[in-house]
């Protein structure tokens, strides 16, 4: 059975600073995906990786295969980038089974 | 080009009773998933539709079901409802055709069963 576990749970930091969410998984993958819930629950996919690095504007994901982990990090953290952070791995290949973390709660104060 | 889109946005049931929850696909995609929403699980994959066929199904009892029409919009539908059937439902959807996708999610339906 594949779990997977984030850190921290929740996460309160100043406009400005520097953001990293962790993203641990046991069982081997085909893709881990990034997603960002707003208050309201419209849940958005911020990055979708199976390998390396990917960057979009101040987001940046990374994954490391063989340790079995991910991070996502924020640069320049502005409020409205407060939000729940749920990572999801996919085990089969061009499916959409995801097991998914607890979510991370990202709170930037001004 | 329009969202994913999720009728209706909010439902009020009563136990015992059914309920039938709609999703509408970008145009063009023809995978739809389904994913429950609890503040005490989380997030959980229901089922996953490609082309009018169930591909993939999570662990929910037999009183959740989907089906999916030919132009990809599908209906997911819980029966014999339960107090702990409350949950934000959201469905995903997707070309299927790609190893990995992103996902384009609805806004979801909450559900209250009282």
């Amino acid at each position: 059975k594949n779990e997977v576990e984030q850190s921290p749970q929740n996460l309160t930091a100043q406009e400005g600073e520097f953001i990293t969410i962790n993203c641990s998984y046991s069982v081997g993958i085909s893709a881990l995906h990034w997603l960002q819930q707003h208050p309201g629950g419209g849940i958005v996919s911020l990055f979708m990786l199976s390998s390396g690095k990917k960057k979009h504007g101040r987001l940046i994901a990374t994954i490391n295969i063989q340790e079995k982990h991910s991070s996502l990090h924020i640069t320049a953290s502005h409020p409205r980038d407060s939000a729940v952070y749920i990572c999801a791995t996919g085990i089969i290949q061009g499916a959409q089974k995801l097991v998914f973390g607890q979510g991370t709660r990202l709170t930037i104060n001004p | 080009k329009a969202g994913v889109t999720q009728t209706p946005r909010y439902l009020i049931k009563t136990r015992g009773q059914q309920v039938t929850l709609s999703c509408s696909p970008i145009s063009g995609h023809r995978s739809v998933s389904w994913y429950q929403q609890t503040p005490g699980q989380g997030l959980q994959f229901l089922f996953e539709y490609f082309s009018e066929t169930q591909r993939n199904k999570g662990n929910f009892p037999g009183r959740f079901s989907g089906r999916q029409f030919s132009n990809s919009r599908s209906e997911m539908n819980v029966s014999t409802l339960e107090l702990g059937d409350s949950a934000l439902y959201l469905c995903a959807s997707s070309t299927g055709q790609g190893t990995n996708e992103k996902l384009f999610f609805g806004s979801g339906t909450q559900l209250s069963v009282l």
